[in-house]
């Protein structure tokens, strides 16, 4: 089974422009999380979708953005980059079921470096 | 705000001993807990979740949650180097809320 794919990888950009990153989740997993991470502020929340819609915000700024497909893929925005929006960027997806608790299965991230 | 807390370490311990991790938490309404391990450079992997109180054991490891004294252990026996990663405490807020509330993480160093 494959697990969560994101893609890319790595990514270089420059201060002003926008990025786009992608994730595919486990196949028959519904949800999808995305956070920032960075050394100083470890793991942070930006969203969750389930079923096409974003069920969850976190505390970001309005340039950051997401979606989800009706394959369950999912894709988050980044417009207007800052030199502090450089950190890894993960995404976990869950296999939603009754009840409020439901463990996340992480992709590789993508490494977000602004210049 | 609605937390989850861990000590950031480093802790270190040699090789063999056991290490002992710790996590509290603010919101009385959570109800379980995951125990996460990422090494450096890599994502976080999922290692136990805990939903009652008491122990819980899965091979070298065992998770312990006191939800009266709001706090969520993981043991880790016959501590290996290969252990060496830093440890995320996670939580969900009570309710229907699938938010999962991260803590900094512990990182912790096993050493030959």
């Amino acid at each position: 089974k494959a697990g969560v794919t994101q893609t890319p990888r790595y990514l270089i950009k420059t201060r002003g422009q926008q990025v786009t990153l992608s994730c595919s989740p486990i196949s028959g997993h519904r949800s999808v999380s995305w956070y920032q991470q960075t050394p100083g502020q470890g793991l942070q929340f930006l969203f969750e979708y389930f079923s096409e819609t974003q069920r969850n915000k976190g505390n970001f700024p309005g340039r950051f953005s997401g979606r989800q497909f009706s394959n369950s893929r999912s894709e988050m925005n980044v417009s207007t980059l800052e030199l502090g929006d450089s950190a890894l960027y993960l995404c976990a997806s869950s296999f939603t079921k009754r009840g409020p608790d439901t463990e996340a299965f992480f992709g590789q991230g993508t490494r977000l470096t602004v210049v | 705000q609605k937390e989850v807390e861990q000590n950031s370490g480093p802790l270190s311990v040699p090789e063999g001993a056991i290490a002992s991790l710790n996590c509290t938490y603010s919101d009385r309404g959570s109800q379980s807990f995951f125990w996460y391990r990422q090494y450096s450079g890599k994502s976080p992997e999922l290692i136990m979740f805990i939903y009652s109180n008491g122990d819980k054991e899965d091979g070298r490891f065992t998770a312990q949650l006191n939800k009266a004294s709001q706090y969520v252990s993981l043991l880790i026996r016959d501590s290996q180097p290969s252990d060496s990663a830093t440890y995320l405490c996670a939580g969900p807020p009570g309710g229907n809320n699938r938010k999962l509330i991260w803590g900094l993480g512990t990182s912790l160093a096993v050493n030959p």
